[in-house]
């Protein structure tokens, strides 16, 4: 168990529709980072948080967005679904804002499905 | 541009047996490297990391990996593989540039047979 904890676990919605992803980090851990995982693309970098402020964006598309809050928690909000979008999304978080020398510490990722 | 390349896709051992897993990057300052394992339906668990010092890193559950920077490589290895090791393996490079971003290698799936 990281310590990071994702919900939901599953997600099944339909095309056009719009879904929220939520991410609890590990107690401490002031960066959040959110992942795709899908067959054809592997594994990529959507977005970076640190203690509320957006550091990084990766290959997130437009109709992506997220957000972290006070309490460190982040959501990632996705819209406008398509077929393509069906994937694994996973969040990571570590200790410090820039700083390599922390692991990312993965949560067990929500799996959506869009139909 | 930061990138990792893993060349297999799949590869299949038998229990017992040696294992090597190939990981080629490019980044151009010092790499901070890594390995994560992913089991079926499971997140991602760190295996090891290098970043700076003995090229030889000790990882959890036995493997070990080694930099060589002539190579551009970061090959994971263990001696004798067990059955439980069955799992995806994915190396990733560090960029400090953009905020500790990673960048992940497309994974090595692992089959053990007995």
């Amino acid at each position: 168990d990281s310590g990071v904890t994702q919900t939901p676990k599953h997600l099944i919605t339909a095309t056009g529709q719009r879904v929220t992803l939520r991410c609890s980090p590990r107690s401490g851990d002031l960066s959040v980072y959110w992942y795709q995982q899908s067959l054809d693309q592997g594994l990529q970098f959507l977005i970076h948080y640190y203690n509320g402020e957006e550091r990084a964006k990766g290959n997130i598309l437009e109709r992506f967005s997220a957000q972290q809050f006070p309490d460190l928690h982040s959501e990632l909000n996705l819209s406008s679904l398509e077929l393509g979008d069906s994937a694994l999304y996973f969040c990571a978080s570590s200790g410090l804002a820039g700083g390599l020398y922390n692991e990312q510490f993965f949560g067990p990722g929500t799996r959506l499905t869009v139909l | 541009a930061q990138s990792v390349t893993q060349p297999d896709i799949h590869i299949t051992v038998s229990e017992g047996a040696s294992l090597e897993l190939r990981c080629n990057y490019s980044y151009g300052a010092t790499p901070y490297l890594f390995w994560y394992v992913q089991s079926p339906g499971q997140g991602l668990q760190l295996l090891l990391k290098y970043f700076s010092g003995d090229t030889l890193v000790q990882g959890i559950k036995g493997f070990e990996a080694e930099f060589k920077r002539s190579q551009s490589s970061f090959n994971l290895r263990k001696p004798s593989v067990h059955w439980s090791d069955a799992a995806e393996y994915f190396c990733a490079v560090g960029a400090l540039v953009t905020g500790n971003q990673f960048y992940f290698g497309t994974g090595t799936s692992l089959t053990v047979i007995p």
